[in-house]
């Protein structure tokens, strides 16, 4: 199975919105609402953002947002932040049991 | 507060062995199907395997299975990794992470990893 295919960067300046996005196919991203998004910083472990396509944790600021549209989902920040600089990881279930990670999106703010 | 602590990484030469362990805290361990995964440098994430919350189901990605062996001992909140044959590709840091919820497929911790490094 390949990895889920995400740009490799996005930007954007503070206060404005910039989206994310991760594809797949049929058989992962299209075939489940088990889209999960991860924020990595430098040196750090990933965080979760979004759980289950649209789903924050608590603690998550509401400016995360996820969606699907087919086999594509995407990550929407709004209101960019400078600590929203990161690197940003989609993964979904890919049936059988097994897990597949998008390559990841360097999102910087400018 | 939910820890988990990985150690056992190291230099290792191609076609050796090791054995990652990682320590949990905080929270019901036996309860939660855990994970382990990697992340080669300056790469993205990689799963790797995972084990359910009894230890009586176990799952690998096709790049590790036959060589690698996932485990825990719930008498002592510790998930294991047990590493053979191991290969240049392999190496990575090795994060093991908390499944949210005994059901979906995302993880709400993870630990700070440890580092695998495959080489002669």
């Amino acid at each position: 199975q390949s990895a889920l295919t995400q740009p490799p960067s996005a930007s954007g300046s503070p206060g404005q919105s910039v989206t994310i996005s991760c594809t797949g196919t049929s058989s992962d991203v299209g075939g489940y609402n088990y889209v999960s998004w991860y924020q990595q910083h430098p040196g750090k472990a990933p965080k979760l953002m979004i759980y289950e396509v649209t789903q924050r944790p608590s603690g998550v600021p509401d400016r995360f947002s996820g969606s699907k549209s087919g086999n594509t989902a995407s990550l929407t920040v709004s209101g960019l932040q400078a600590e929203d600089e990161a690197d940003y990881y989609c993964s979904s279930y890919a049936g059988s049991k097994t897990l597949l990670f998008g390559g990841g999106t360097k999102l910087t703010v400018l | 507060e939910v820890q988990l602590v990985e150690s056992g990484g190291g230099l290792v030469q191609p076609g050796g062995s090791l054995r990652l362990s990682c320590a949990a805290s905080g929270f019901t361990f036996n309860n939660y199907p855990m994970s382990w995964v990697r992340q080669a440098p300056g790469k993205g994430l990689e799963w790797v395997s995972a084990i359910s919350g009894g230890g009586d189901f176990t799952l690998y990605a096709d790049s590790v299975k036959g060589r690698f062996t996932i485990s825990r001992d719930n008498s002592k909140d510790t998930l294991f990794l047990e590493m053979n044959s191991l290969r240049a590709e392999d190496t990575a840091l090795y994060y093991c992470a908390k499944r949210r919820a005994a059901a979906g497929h995302n993880f709400d911790s993870w630990g700070q990893g440890t580092l695998v490094t495959v080489s002669s």
